[in-house]
């Protein structure tokens, strides 16, 4: 069946760095992934779209790229903040539907 | 840019009692809304997809009698909670696919915390 995953393992990191997130999946070959940004009791955010033509996208600070043959997708931010501070999801649509599976997310901690 | 509401933000009720949460699409008109269900720590889980004028399509294992999804207009869908005990409290959270400015993404509601005691 189709996995995703993420490191569920809090990434803690200083202000001003690089924060880098993982999304790894199985048993699949989306047409595009999504990363989602979700604070503390809220509906997630939408962030970045990226299709499998595409190698990297970039949003500002933001910065996604996306392996089809490592089934991989990475997600930066650079110059990070505390405001950064979040949980960070990555989705993919199941095959030829808009239903998507979410990974179960990277916390992230900007420490000022 | 498309925005989601979700009324209540939080609802605490006793076992045994229904529930309904409603969500709307304030901008934008929704053809499809989405379901979802998080449990702490966990990943949102589709419970159903929405579907206006139609019956919602449920995800295997969700129980479609006990989960009443009603898509009353292009802008509104609830969900209803019923007979809801212990196990239902979670988060719950609806999205909305604004075809108007692209067909994948979702915009998700603030989410609603469900507790029963």
């Amino acid at each position: 069946s189709q996995k995703i995953e993420q490191n569920s393992e809090a990434l803690n990191i200083q202000e001003g760095k690089t924060a880098t997130l993982t999304c790894n999946y199985t048993n699949y070959s989306p047409a595009y992934l999504q990363w989602y940004r979700q604070d503390p009791g809220r509906g997630p955010v939408f962030l970045l779209l990226i299709r499998e033509n595409e190698k990297e996208k970039r949003k500002e600070r933001l910065k996604v790229t996306f392996d089809t043959t490592l089934k991989q997708s990475l997600f930066h931010i650079t110059a990070s903040q505390p405001a950064d501070s979040a949980t960070y999801l990555c989705a993919l649509p199941t095959s030829g539907t808009y239903k998507y599976i979410f990974g179960t997310g990277t916390r992230l901690k900007v420490l000022a | 840019g498309a925005v989601v509401s979700q009324h209540p933000s939080w609802v605490i009720c006793k076992s045994g009692t229904s529930v309904k949460i409603e969500c709307r699409s304030l901008d934008f008109q929704a053809t499809t809304m989405f379901w979802y269900r998080q449990f702490p720590k966990q990943s949102l889980m589709l419970m159903a997809t929405s579907n206006e004028g139609s019956k919602a399509t449920y995800e295997q294992g969700v129980e479609k009698d006990k989960f009443l999804i009603n898509h009353a207009s292009l802008t509104l869908s609830t969900l209803t909670v019923t007979s809801a005990h212990p196990e239902d409290s979670s988060f719950y959270i609806c999205s909305a696919r604004d075809p108007g400015t692209s067909q994948e993404t979702q915009y998700f509601g603030p989410g609603t915390r469900l507790l029963v005691l």
